[in-house]
């Protein structure tokens, strides 16, 4: 079982507010991604990092920024939340590679609502 | 374009049956394939995984099934049990370009297990 923390778990926030989505995992995964998922829809990727000071936009255009300072931490900032902004954010990360599997493992995500 | 995608969108069993749940996917490359369960309000969760140099792998009451020839995926679960509702996405990657960084998922399979 794979120990990556995400804060807040619910957030409801007016138009225009700025936002920070936390992430945290005490593994010393150096692989973490952002993937944005609607309702009982599949996971789009917004954001990756191969490790510190490397960060990557994801597949799905976002306007979040995201950030790696520290291995453990892989924030995402919303400057100007919008209610097209609504989803569920789920956050990731991957051992190295060469391990015995591959597979990413995800937070419990945070389920952001802006009205 | 590379996509994973589901044949059924829904699949209802009886307690005590057992469950399949198929996915296709068009990418040759891909050769890591990877089954997550994600039950309301929580991050997908990893159940099995299998390499492309497999055809078959068993975890505990789930069974990987990987063609591919016709690049089709399955997820058999046996003795399918209430807990075992949730929505079941697949997902695939290729070690192609430096590694497994990105995973590529489906739309989802909800199962609804009724006693």
């Amino acid at each position: 079982e794979a120990d990556i923390y995400q804060t807040p778990r619910y957030l409801v926030i007016g138009t225009g507010k700025k936002i920070t989505l936390e992430c945290s995992q005490t593994m010393g995964h150096d692989k973490m991604y952002w993937y944005q998922q609607d309702p009982g829809m599949e996971l789009h990727l917004i954001h990756y990092s191969y490790g510190v000071n490397s960060t990557e936009k994801g597949d799905l255009s976002s306007e979040s920024t995201v950030s790696r300072i520290r291995t453990e931490h892989f924030p995402l900032t919303l400057e100007s939340a919008r209610p097209s902004h609504t989803s569920q954010y789920l956050c990731a990360s991957r051992p190295p590679s060469g391990g015995a599997t591959d597979t990413q493992y995800f937070g419990p995500g945070t389920r952001l609502t802006v009205l | 374009g590379e996509s994973v995608g589901l044949h059924l969108p829904t699949l209802s069993v009886q307690e005590g049956d057992n469950s399949i749940i198929n996915c296709a996917y068009s990418n040759s490359a891909s050769d890591y394939f990877i089954w997550y369960k994600q039950e309301s309000g929580k991050g997908p969760q990893f159940i099995i995984d299998i390499r492309s140099n497999m055809d078959k792998r068993q975890g505990q009451r789930v069974t990987v099934l990987l063609n591919k020839t016709v690049k089709h995926l399955s997820l058999q679960i046996a003795a399918t049990q209430p807990g075992d509702s949730a929505v079941y996405f697949c997902a695939e990657t290729s070690s192609f370009s430096g590694g497994y960084n990105k995973l590529i998922f489906g739309a989802g399979t909800r199962l609804a297990v009724h006693p």
